[in-house]
């Protein structure tokens, strides 16, 4: 069965240190990748989205994910967080071609003013 | 547009009542999820409907119907609550291709006790 794994459930930063948070998957086929952000009392949002071409996506709010095909990894990166972007990430996963999406089980990201 | 609605926000049941979650979305898209949130676990898939007139199961099935009345309304069902079915429910919707951003309405916390 599909599955998706975020290694940390809870990360701490202090405004400006770069953030990394880890996101691997198992499935045998071709897949489409998804980075969703839940900032508090809002909707979950699109942060980026993988299908295909080049490996590292940018997204919106400075955000950028790298897909590692070898690693089965789609790592979320950004170079300098601010204290908006508190709030919880989730990534997400669709085999090409069908419609099921398997999340992860998300990472909580404070960051401190 | 007001996207993806959901109703109702809040509700409290005794366990064996039952419910029905509305969802509706007035973006004309395709194809419409039902997910539950709980802490730790991220978001499971329920039920998705690709297109009008179909529904297949997701990852936790299990205490719950579905029903697609249309393009714009997909409806979730309780038909016995039980205290293992407490959580957020959240309704999305997606264009068209599974490579489309998911929009995610509001949520409804639900409570059995």
């Amino acid at each position: 069965a599909q599955s998706v794994s975020q290694h940390n459930h809870h990360v701490i930063l202090s405004e400006a240190a770069s953030l990394e948070l880890g996101c691997n998957y198992s499935y045998g086929g071709t897949v489409n990748l998804f980075w969703y952000v839940q900032y508090p009392g809002q909707h979950l949002q699109l942060l980026l989205k993988y299908f295909s071409g080049d490996p590292l996506v940018k997204g919106i709010k400075g955000f950028e994910a790298e897909f590692i095909k070898s690693k089965f990894s789609f790592n979320l990166r950004k170079p300098s967080v601010q204290w908006s972007d508190t709030a919880e990430y989730f990534c997400a996963v669709i085999e090409t071609g069908g419609f099921k999406t398997i999340f992860g089980a998300g990472t909580r990201l404070f960051v401190k003013a | 547009n007001a996207g993806v609605t959901q109703t109702p926000k809040f509700q409290v049941l005794k366990t064996g009542q039952s419910m029905t979650l509305q969802c509706a979305q007035d973006m004309n898209h395709n194809s419409m999820y039902w997910y539950r949130q709980d802490p730790g676990m991220g978001l499971r898939l329920i039920y998705y409907s690709a297109s009008e007139g179909t529904t297949d199961k997701g990852e936790v099935p299990n205490g719950y119907n579905v029903s697609r009345l249309n393009k714009r309304e997909f409806s979730l069902r309780l038909e016995s609550a039980a205290p293992s079915q407490t959580s957020v429910y959240f309704c999305a919707s997606l264009q068209g291709a599974p490579t489309d951003t998911q929009y995610f309405g509001p949520g409804t916390r639900l409570t059995v006790l």
